[in-house]
């Protein structure tokens, strides 16, 4: 059982450049997420889809796009990096969204650095 | 807005002995979850321990025990016998309840490091 996958593990991009963080879960999950971590301010959620086929922006969606074509995949999409996007972006799933006690399972993590 | 604060940058305890980790949270949803993450060098997040708002009792997860005071609006977490393999970084993050297609996010705090001495 793999629970969340994201690739790459680590990517050095120059700015300017399109780049597209994959992540797949196979825990059928409907809720999926992506966060930034960045140091001193904890993880940020970025987008997110509740469930196949919708998108939802969260607190700091600004150069950033996603899809949700189907319940495993949630790409994330930097049409343009630039040296701020700096972070290392965590994906996560949760089995449903509408209630509070729900679990989030979050993948191993990419580190981005733009240059 | 919800928010989520974690004051204490960094932490240290003597292996064997007990921490408290400070969360105080704010929201006018009288419906929420409050959630500890650790995440470890290797960068991972785990789950430690959940606490709904209705809950009657402070919840407990092993040596984890989430310290929840309502009417303060905090949720500190508790981590007695502490070991060497606890060094990590923790996380307080809250859960509304979501409606429509708001989506179940998580606000996460800033974030403690927490050092264990042998």
């Amino acid at each position: 059982i793999a629970g969340i996958t994201q690739a790459p593990t680590s990517q050095i991009l120059a700015a300017g450049r399109r780049m597209t963080l994959r992540c797949t879960q196979d825990m059928r999950h409907n809720a999926m997420y992506w966060y930034r971590q960045d140091l001193g301010l904890g993880l940020r959620l970025i987008h997110y889809s509740n469930t196949a086929g919708t998108t939802g922006k969260g607190e700091v969606p600004d150069g950033y796009s996603v899809s949700r074509a189907n319940t495993d995949d949630f790409p994330l999409t930097l049409a343009s990096a630039v040296p701020s996007q700096t972070s290392v972006y965590f994906c996560a799933s949760s089995d449903g969204a509408g209630g509070p006690r729900i679990e989030q399972f979050f993948g191993p993590g990419t580190r981005l650095t733009v240059l | 807005a919800q928010k989520i604060t974690q004051t204490q940058p960094g932490m240290f305890v003597q292996e064997k002995e007990a921490v408290t980790l400070d969360c105080t949270y704010d929201t006018s949803d009288p419906s929420y979850g409050l959630f500890w993450y650790k995440q470890p060098s290797s960068g991972e997040m785990i789950f430690l321990i959940y606490q709904g708002s209705y809950d009657q009792q402070n919840a407990t997860e092993g040596r984890y025990s989430l310290n929840f005071q309502k009417a303060r609006k905090s949720a500190n977490l508790v981590i007695s016998a502490s070991q060497l393999g606890d060094s990590a970084m923790y996380f307080c993050a809250m859960r509304e309840r979501s409606f429509g297609n708001q989506g179940g996010k998580l606000i996460f705090g800033q974030g403690t490091e927490l050092s264990v001495k042998p």
